[in-house]
């Protein structure tokens, strides 16, 4: 079990928004540490999405936009797109385990 | 451009060790950068395991410290996993990684990954 969850997956038609929630604890995001998040199509490795809490990589769309507050974060993407299907990961750094953590992962589906 | 290739076995015995390599191309492994190793088991999501630097400071997940060694080779431009007494709970894709920080930081450049399988 994650101690970052996400829910298993969130769907929304072409244009829509749709929001991703990683919700930590005082361990992790509630400390203070950085959420970053990551894209992950069939088949292929993690790309960066989002790091330190709220940036964009060079070449990542800005229809993705990163949030934190309190012990959560969430990754929102503005005007769905059909090539955004794909698996979404939350990560940050947990002082309990003494390790960097990944959420348990959200799949976006486009209807 | 910054990439990065592993490499090793696909397939490894139970109580046996898996090995696996990640070469470095485009970038110097002795810039100011960690490098990492992480893990997907078969529909499952991710997991650090392993970070190193290339003066040798390393940081490993707690739950695999006794099994665990990663390490770095310069002049080849590449860094390396041993995990140990592997059972089918290690059959996972492994992932190499370039990150700013030991354990506290993002991974930013991630090799394609490779698949290795425990069983007899």
């Amino acid at each position: 079990q994650s101690v970052l969850t996400q829910p298993s997956s969130v769907s929304g038609a072409p244009g829509q928004r749709v929001t991703i929630s990683c919700n930590g604890s005082s361990s992790n995001i509630g400390a203070g540490y950085d959420v970053h998040w990551y894209q992950q199509l069939p088949g292929t490795a993690p790309k960066l999405l989002i790091y330190v809490n709220k940036n964009r990589p060079s070449g990542v769309p800005a229809r993705f936009s990163g949030s934190k507050s309190g012990t959560s974060a969430a990754l929102a993407i503005t005007g769905l797109q059909v090539e955004d299907e794909a698996d979404y990961y939350c990560q940050s750094y947990d002082s309990g385990l003494s390790a960097s953590v990944f959420g348990s992962g959200t799949m976006v589906t486009v209807l | 451009q910054v990439q990065l290739q592993e490499s090793g076995p696909g397939l490894v015995t139970p109580s046996e060790t898996l090995s696996l390599t990640c070469t470095v191309s485009g970038y110097s492994i002795k810039n100011d950068n960690y490098w990492a190793w992480i893990r997907q088991s078969p529909g499952k999501g991710l997991e650090w395991i392993a970070s190193v630097y290339h003066s040798g400071r390393r940081a490993y997940h707690p739950s695999l410290t006794s099994r665990i060694s990663i390490s770095v080779d310069t002049s080849k431009n590449l860094f390396s996993l041993n995990l140990t007494s592997v059972t089918a709970a290690d059959t996972a894709v492994y992932f190499c990684a370039r990150t700013l920080g030991l354990v506290i930081n993002y991974f930013d450049y991630w090799g394609q990954g490779t698949l290795v399988t425990v069983s007899s």
